[in-house]
C-alpha cells in the first residue's frame, strides 16, 4: 500500500519561502510512469494544482504559481519537496502532496493522497 | 488556457434520489484524461472516476461516468447518506496540465 506524509512548518511569515517535504512509503518515487503533485486548498475553498514531477525529474507548474514554485526530488531518502516563495496571506491553505499515472494513453487519477497539512501564513 | 466549470454549485437532494453532476470544458477535453473526486469535510479528496467513465478501486457501481469533448457527467443513481459531499471533476493534459473544476456540493434535502 503507497502512502504519502507531508511535512514541514505549519506557520510561514508573509514574503518568506514555504517549505514542505512528503515523504513516500510503499512505492518507489524513480517509477517513470508516476506523476508526484502537490495541490492546495485554502479554507473553505476548492483545490488548486499547483505542479508536478514525473519521469525522474521533469517538473510542470500552475502557470499562476511558476515563477514562485520548485519541485524537486531526493531519491535517496524516497521524498519530494515544495518550495513556494515570496508568500503572502493568499497562499494559506491545505497543502496536499498526491500521485498519479501516466501515459499518452491513459491517466489513472490521484489515487494516493497525504492527509494534508495545514500552513498559515501570518505574521 | 482550459477552464472547468461545475453546476450545479449546490445540490440538494434526498437519499434514495439519483444526483447528475455536470462539467463543462472551455475547450475539449480527451475523454481519456478527465477524472472526478469526492471530498468529505477534514479529508483529502477520493477518487471516484479516471477516464470519464472507469470507477477507481473501491468504488460503488453507483457511481458513474460518462461525456466526451466540452461536457462530462457524474451520476450517482441512488443516493446514500454518505454519498453528501462535494464532488470536483479535474482534466489532465492540456494548459494548464492539470486543473480542477471549483466543485459541486451535494447536500441533504
Amino acid at each position: 500500500q503507497v502512502l504519502l506524509q507531508e511535512s514541514g512548518p505549519g506557520l510561514v511569515k508573509p514574503s518568506e519561502t514555504l517549505s514542505l517535504t512528503c515523504t513516500v512509503s510503499g512505492g518507489s518515487i524513480t517509477t517513470s510512469s508516476y506523476y508526484w503533485s502537490w495541490i492546495r486548498q485554502p479554507p473553505g475553498k476548492g483545490l488548486e494544482w499547483i505542479g508536478y514531477l514525473y519521469n525522474n525529474g521533469n517538473t510542470n507548474y500552475n502557470p499562476s504559481l511558476k515563477s514562485r514554485v520548485t519541485i524537486s526530488v531526493d531519491t535517496s531518502k524516497n521524498q519530494f519537496s515544495l518550495r513556494l516563495t515570496s508568500v503572502t496571506a493568499a497562499d494559506t491553505a491545505m497543502y496536499y502532496c498526491a500521485r498519479a499515472q501516466a501515459s499518452y494513453e491513459f491517466w489513472s487519477g490521484y489515487y494516493f493522497w497525504g492527509q494534508g497539512t495545514l500552513v498559515t501564513v501570518s505574521s | 488556457e482550459i477552464v472547468l466549470t461545475q453546476s450545479p454549485g449546490t445540490l440538494s437532494l434526498s437519499p434514495g434520489e439519483r444526483a447528475t453532476l455536470s462539467c463543462r470544458a472551455s475547450q475539449s477535453v480527451s475523454s481519456r484524461y478527465l477524472a472526478w473526486y469526492q471530498q468529505k469535510p477534514g479529508q483529502a479528496p477520493r477518487l471516484l472516476i479516471y477516464g470519464t467513465s472507469s470507477r477507481a478501486t473501491g468504488i460503488p457501481d453507483r457511481f458513474s461516468g460518462s461525456g466526451s469533448g466540452t461536457d462530462f457527467t457524474l451520476t450517482i443513481s441512488r443516493l446514500e447518506p454518505e454519498d453528501f459531499a462535494v464532488y470536483y471533476c479535474q482534466q489532465y493534459g492540456s494548459s494548464p496540465p492539470n486543473s480542477f473544476g471549483q466543485g459541486t456540493k451535494l447536500e441533504i434535502k
